[in-house]
């Protein structure tokens, strides 16, 4: 079947912008990740959600970030007041269930380019 | 806390050859999972295998082949007879039970050379 999609595949914006980024999870999937990552580093976790709901979102750098997933599939990653500094990967994964035995399977990625 | 070291940046070896990347681990849960990523350069994160902490046998798929021992808290994973095909960067992850993000180590780019 389909794996984890993301689109855009690739978003450059303006300093100061607000962007949305997109994830599609497995079908049947109900848990779903969204990591960063930077230039040469592994995945860093930002938010987790069981459901509708964001279980964890320790990994949230600051309320400038914020994600959604409304009806238990897709979620959405938004950005206020991008910043230089939030240019990356962001990946998004998911698994069949939340536990942490659970297999996070990933997508290809959106690479954010803030000038 | 948890945490998860790949010392080896990079490696280089011709085809042909065998290869053996290093994943260290911190935790202090008795019940925990490691898991095996490739990254090629299209950027996609591959999974390639999970293990939990109550099964400390070693694993063969094909020409891959994992080493788990938790005396030395360590995970490694080893390519025979590496192929140019196996050029990319892999990832070491833990996860710890009642824990739900994934924390990788810093990624080993293999480069296979024909």
């Amino acid at each position: 079947g389909a794996g984890v999609s993301q689109t855009p595949s690739n978003k450059v914006t303006e300093k100061g912008k607000y962007v949305e980024l997109r994830c599609d999870p497995i079908s049947g999937h109900t848990a779903l990740y969204w990591y960063r990552q930077s230039l040469g580093q592994g995945p860093e976790f930002l938010i987790y959600f069981q459901g509708t709901g964001a279980a964890d979102d320790s990994g949230l750098p600051n309320d400038r970030f914020f994600a959604v997933r409304p009806e238990g599939s897709v979620s959405t990653l938004k950005i206020q007041r991008t910043e230089r500094g939030d240019s990356a990967v962001y990946l998004c994964a998911s698994s069949l269930l939340g536990g942490a035995s659970s297999t996070q399977y990933f997508g290809p990625g959106t690479r954010l380019l803030v000038l | 806390a948890q945490k998860v070291t790949q010392a080896q940046t990079e490696i280089s070896v011709v085809e042909k050859e065998d290869v053996t990347l290093d994943c260290v681990y911190e935790t202090r849960d008795t019940t925990y999972y490691l898991f095996w990523y490739k990254q090629p350069p299209s950027g996609e994160l591959v999974f390639l295998i999970r293990r939990n902490s109550f099964d400390e046998q070693n694993e063969i798929s094909g020409r891959y082949s994992w080493n788990f021992q938790k005396s030395t808290s360590s995970f490694n994973f080893t390519i025979t007879a590496s192929q140019v095909v196996d050029s990319a960067v892999y990832f070491c992850a833990l996860n710890e039970e009642g824990r739900r993000a994934l924390t990788f180590g810093s990624g080993t780019r293999l480069q296979v050379q024909p």
